[in-house]
């Protein structure tokens, strides 16, 4: 039962490069999201999508890109990275409008140097 | 824009002990929702609210969706070593069912 897989679960990056971080899941579900979590604090919403082909800006877009192709697949992309996106960067998935069960995935945990 | 407080940010208690912790928005809510995180994981749905004045449990967790539609509340009783963690409110934002915003969280430490 994988559900909501995120990779890698770790990275540096160096300032001013570029990197996508991958999220999938196996749910089957239609809306998927995208959160960061500073330390010492709570989520913030980065982008969402609700289906394949549709996706939309959350609280803190700024310095970010995503696509869904895919039901399955929602990555996150990062260009020229600045050291204010280190951070844990959470990938969530939901079945239903409005759904409640969001399902987050591991979390993958930037440093940009 | 739109804000969840949590209170208290953080908690030290004795195992055995109840716990109780609430989150308040400046706006109204349709749903509450309740996660705890463990150190180094993504958060885990704990409870879900979808009406005003509802009280649901899972196990030794209660929660409450304030008749204000502004507030919930969240209570463990007899505490374990194992409910150490963060536990977060969250709730759809005004402008979208899609979109839910987080509050900043309140640390749970138990002391066996």
């Amino acid at each position: 039962n994988a559900g909501v897989t995120q990779t890698p679960k770790f990275r540096i990056l160096k300032i001013g490069q570029s990197m996508t971080l991958q999220c999938t899941q196996d749910m089957n579900h239609n809306y998927m999201y995208w959160y960061r979590q500073d330390p010492g604090m709570g989520l913030k919403l980065i982008y969402y999508s609700v289906g394949a082909g549709i996706t939309d800006k959350g609280e803190v877009p700024n310095g970010y890109n995503v696509s869904r192709s895919t039901t399955e697949d929602f990555p996150l992309r990062l260009e020229l990275a600045a050291p204010s996106q280190t951070s844990v960067y959470f990938c969530a998935s939901s079945y239903r409008t409005g759904s409640a069960e969001a399902f987050f995935g591991q979390g993958t945990r930037l440093t940009v140097v | 824009g739109q804000q969840l407080n949590q209170s208290p940010q953080s908690m030290f208690i004795q195992e055995g002990e109840d716990v109780s912790m609430n989150c308040t928005s400046s706006s109204i809510f349709n749903t509450w929702l309740w996660y705890k995180q463990d150190p180094g994981e993504g958060p885990v749905l704990l409870i879900a609210l979808y009406k005003a004045g509802e009280l649901t449990s899972n196990g030794r967790l209660t929660a409450q969706f304030g008749i204000t539609r502004k507030d919930s509340f969240l209570n463990i009783s007899a505490s374990i070593p194992s409910d150490v963690g963060i536990y977060f409110c969250a709730g759809p934002t005004t402008s979208g069912t899609y979109k839910y915003i987080f509050g900043t969280g309140t640390r749970l430490k138990v002391l066996a």
